[in-house]
């Protein structure tokens, strides 16, 4: 069965430097996403991308975050400058066909800022 | 503001009985309501979708039902078993199409 596959599993960076967290959505997959779970939290929205554009962002996503599909097959998420508090679970998604498709998650990356 | 609740204490119950886990909500409308399961250190699986129109929803030994007047919707898991142990996720549309979670509620099944 086809699966999102997400790179890397880990992530050690220091405060202030960028990252690009890396996905591989479902291959005939139209819309993507990005959540994140700080340990013990729940699983929260970022960013949803359709058609190579953001079609929806949460609170959470400010200017330090961006997205790209590059090549038509990756999807990734950038942070330009990050701080302690962006150490979480991040969880990649895509859906396939209408809106209320259901949400196939990669296995995440774990970030941890020191 | 929209919010999804479910139990945050963690439910354990034995072998072989039925565990009922609850979602309710406040300022949504939703037209569907999903399930998912997430096990530790894993991303969310979906399970379940159950459309506004749909009481209950069936997929072999998990039973959703939908109750918009009450705004709650109750997964069943029938005949549980320990591999069923994990954190099962509610989550709704918002107004702008992003699906929002619940935090979940955790279940433990003990032989």
């Amino acid at each position: 069965e086809p699966e999102v596959t997400q790179t890397p599993s880990h992530q050690v960076t220091q405060m202030g430097q960028e990252v690009i967290l890396r996905c591989v959505p479902i291959s005939n997959h139209l819309y993507f996403y990005w959540y994140r779970q700080i340990l013990g939290q729940k699983v929260e929205f970022l960013v949803s991308f359709y058609n190579n554009e953001i079609s929806e962002k949460s609170e959470i996503f400010d200017d330090q975050f961006s997205v790209e599909r590059p090549d038509g097959s990756n999807f990734t998420l950038k942070i330009r400058s990050t701080k302690l508090e962006d150490s979480a679970m991040y969880f990649c998604a895509s859906m396939g066909g209408s809106y209320n498709s259901p949400l196939h998650f990669g296995n995440g990356t774990r970030l941890t800022v020191t | 503001s929209q919010k999804i609740e479910q139990n945050s204490e963690a439910l354990n119950i034995q072998e072989g009985k039925t565990a009922t886990l609850t979602c309710n909500y406040t300022n949504y409308s939703p037209a569907y309501l999903q399930w998912y399961r997430q096990d530790p250190g894993r991303g969310p699986v979906f399970l379940l979708l159950i459309r506004e129109n749909e009481k209950e929803k069936r997929k072999e030994r998990l039973k959703v039902t939908f109750d918009t007047t009450l705004k709650q919707s109750l997964f069943h898991i029938t005949a549980s078993q320990p591999a069923d142990s994990a954190t099962y996720l509610c989550a709704l549309v918002n107004s702008g199409y992003a699906l929002n979670f619940g935090k979940g509620t955790s279940l433990l099944v003990t032989p």
